[in-house]
């Protein structure tokens, strides 16, 4: 089981807004910076928000990212067929001295 | 542009080792830390250390210290992934990514190589 806990699926239709949440502790999320990552499938990972809400050259900025204490979210502010996808949170752990990444969350646009 | 281009699919017994490759191109190679990332078939994604290619240090995650070993040839900007005793749950697709030098990982692994297909069967 992953350090950084993700439900294994969220779905929503095109145009609404969907959430994906991602639980931490203290010693990564609560104090180092989440970054979440697009994986299409077949495809290599993408990085998507970066610094908790900072997004790469390139993505839209449909796709948001927050964070309060120890837990972070990944927001859709209106789905499209295109995003239907794995997606994967990390973080820094101050424990294990290395990146973990979340368990995944497979988005189903209906 | 930036590209990371890896080595092709590789199949090895148990017990044997491997060795991945990771060309960099684009970008000045120094400047940047390579990561390597796994994802066995139908899982999540696994980290398991990267390489500071400015001075060759690195921190692999504990669960495969003593089996792996990351190093960079800053002549020919290629990096590259050896892990060792091969056991059949090492089947996975291995990723290389970029990083840039950042307090706590805070900047993401921008870029990806393509990944490369291990294969670990008898």
């Amino acid at each position: 089981q992953s350090v950084l806990i993700q439900p294994p699926s969220a779905s929503g239709t095109p145009g609404q807004r969907v959430t994906i949440s991602c639980s931490g502790s203290s010693s990564n999320i609560g104090g180092f910076s989440v970054n979440w990552y697009q994986q299409l499938p077949g495809s290599a990972p993408k990085l998507l928000i970066y610094n908790n809400n900072e997004r790469p050259s390139g993505v839209p900025d449909r796709f948001s990212g927050s964070k309060s204490g120890s837990s972070a979210s990944l927001a859709f502010s209106g789905l499209q067929s295109e995003d239907e996808a794995d997606y994967y949170c990390a973080a820094w752990d101050d424990s294990l001295n290395g990146v973990i990444f979340g368990g995944g969350t497979k988005l189903i646009v209906l | 542009q930036v590209r990371l281009l890896q080595s092709g699919a590789e199949v090895r017994k148990p017990g044997a080792s491997v060795k991945v490759s990771c060309k960099a191109s684009g970008y000045p190679f120094p400047n940047y830390i390579l990561t390597w990332v796994r994802q066995a078939p139908g899982q999540g994604l696994e980290w398991m250390g990267w390489i500071s290619v400015y001075n060759g240090n690195t921190n692999y995650e504990q669960n495969f210290r003593g089996r792996v070993t990351m190093t960079t040839d800053t002549f020919t900007t290629t990096a590259y992934l050896e892990l060792r005793s091969l056991r059949s749950d090492d089947t996975a697709v291995y990723y290389c990514a970029r990083s840039p030098y950042c307090s706590g990982a805070s900047c993401g692994f921008d870029y990806w190589g393509q990944g490369t297909l291990v294969t670990v069967s008898s």
